[in-house]
């Protein structure tokens, strides 16, 4: 079964506003991680956030990270027609690169 | 540097037939994991390798095997394919220590 969950399982909005996704997880996590895949293909790596942080910054995404209520937020600023894509969070738990993803949300950027 | 390879892209079987993918990491990164992803859901963990040892399994039946080479590639073996055996594989690499995972394009395995 799935480790995470992802809300909204889809979102579309217009090029240049905020993209905001949900990841609420079962368990304790050593960290957290988002990715994105394009059209069903390889995913790539966007942000990781450690259990002991809150917040993290990189370039047009913020990721926040509230492990009381274990869930994570992934916010896309400013977004563009680009960012289209599958978005989910993944969390690692022991000591290997063991890594359990959620559902995902399909996000839509309209031009 | 090229990045994770995997063979094929694509692949039809029948089934009970059996399948071995193929998945080469980036230079220098000695842990592999393999992850199924059926259509609509999130990628599912199915094994890691390190230094050609299983260092982790998923929930998956035995018909799932796997194993690393001494040039840390590594092979994804499924037999008596099922119907349901239908999704995109997926590989991923990984360094010593990393946490970040890069991930190989995919196979696609479409069982009929």
């Amino acid at each position: 079964s799935q480790q995470g969950e992802e809300d909204p399982q889809a979102l579309s909005i217009q090029e240049g506003e905020n993209a905001t996704m949900n990841c609420s997880y079962k368990t304790s996590i050593n960290n957290l991680q988002w990715y994105r895949q394009n059209s069903g293909r390889g995913l790539v790596h966007l942000i990781l956030i450690r259990s002991n942080e809150r917040e993290k910054h990189s370039g047009r995404l913020r990721v926040t990270l509230d492990t009381s209520k274990k869930s994570s937020s992934l916010l896309i600023t400013a977004s563009r027609a680009a960012d289209t894509a599958s978005y989910f969070c993944a969390t690692e738990k022991g000591t290997g690169n063991q890594f359990y993803f959620g559902t995902g949300t399909s996000l839509t950027v309209i031009p | 540097d090229a990045g994770v390879t995997q063979s094929p892209t694509h692949l039809i079987k029948t089934r009970g037939q059996h399948v071995t993918l193929r998945c080469s990491p980036i230079s220098g990164h000695k842990s592999v994991s393999w992850y199924q992803q059926v259509l609509g859901q999130g990628p599912q963990f199915i094994f890691q390798y390190y230094e050609k040892e299983e260092r982790g399994r998923g929930n998956f039946p035995d018909r799932f095997s796997a194993r690393q080479f001494p040039n840390y590639s590594s092979e994804l073996n499924v037999n008596a394919l099922l119907l349901g055996d239908s999704a995109l594989y997926l590989c991923a690499s990984s360094l010593p220590g990393q946490e970040t995972q890069y991930f190989g394009p995919g196979t696609r395995l479409l069982v009929l």
